[in-house]
């Protein structure tokens, strides 16, 4: 079956940066995209990226640009995703999520929780 | 920027039919996606393209998609059901749009 399965919980002093991995399994891996997303404790739903691992392709939102990359290893079917210049608000969950273009996220990571505090 | 908009709460007696609504311009030119999450779990996708349900999705879930306004509609309301909903489209900058969350109570 499909899995996404992500790296562990991160503390991180702010200006600091944090590298999240998700290792994907049960399906073929160049086929979907992989959505990267954010939620603060209580609040939404915060998109932060995508990447198609077939060309390596990448969107971001312009309030991101330059502070997060993105990156796939096709060896091991894992997508990366690191923010740089932390900030407290960076504080969320952190999420990856399977996405055919155009399309819903259909299976999703169990998620990160990221912790910026000094 | 494209803006999706929910309200924050729907209160529905347990058995009855609640209704959330999604509001953006001309959004029923859109492919809008629905997804529950309970508190403390992952997101689940509810509903894809306005109104298909994903294996495992009972039926009393469904989703219309018109003009302005996109609605997830549950039937027979359950204690169960009691999460967050959030909607999700694609603007035309290859963006993904989530709404802002309803929050449904079981009364």
């Amino acid at each position: 079956q499909v899995q996404l399965v992500q790296s562990g919980a991160e503390m991180r002093r702010p200006g600091a940066s944090v590298k999240v991995s998700c290792r994907t399994s049960g399906y073929i891996f160049i086929t979907y995209n992989i959505a990267w997303l954010r939620q603060a404790p209580g609040q939404g739903l915060e998109w932060m990226g995508l990447i198609s691992p077939y060309k390596g392709k990448t969107t971001f939102p312009q309030r991101l640009q330059g502070r997060i990359t993105l990156t796939t290893d096709t060896s091991t079917s894992t997508v990366y995703m690191e923010l740089r210049s932390l900030k407290s608000d960076d504080t969320a969950f952190y999420y990856c999520a399977r996405n055919l273009a155009g399309g819903p996220l259909d299976s999703w990571g169990q998620g990160t929780l990221v912790t910026v505090s000094s | 920027s494209y803006v999706l908009t929910q309200p924050p709460s729907v209160s529905v007696a347990s058995g009855k039919t609640a209704r959330i609504t999604c509001g953006g311009n001309n959004i029923g030119s859109k492919s809008v996606h629905w997804y529950q999450q309970k508190t403390g779990q992952v997101p689940l996708l509810l509903i894809s393209y306005d109104r298909d349900r994903p294996s495992g999705i009972p039926e009393r879930f469904s989703g219309s998609n018109s003009e302005n306004t996109a609605t997830l509609t549950i039937s027979r309301v359950e204690a169960g059901d009691e999460a967050d909903y959030f909607c999700q489209v694609w603007d035309t900058s290859s963006a993904l749009v989530f709404g802002t969350g309803t929050r449904l109570t079981v009364l």
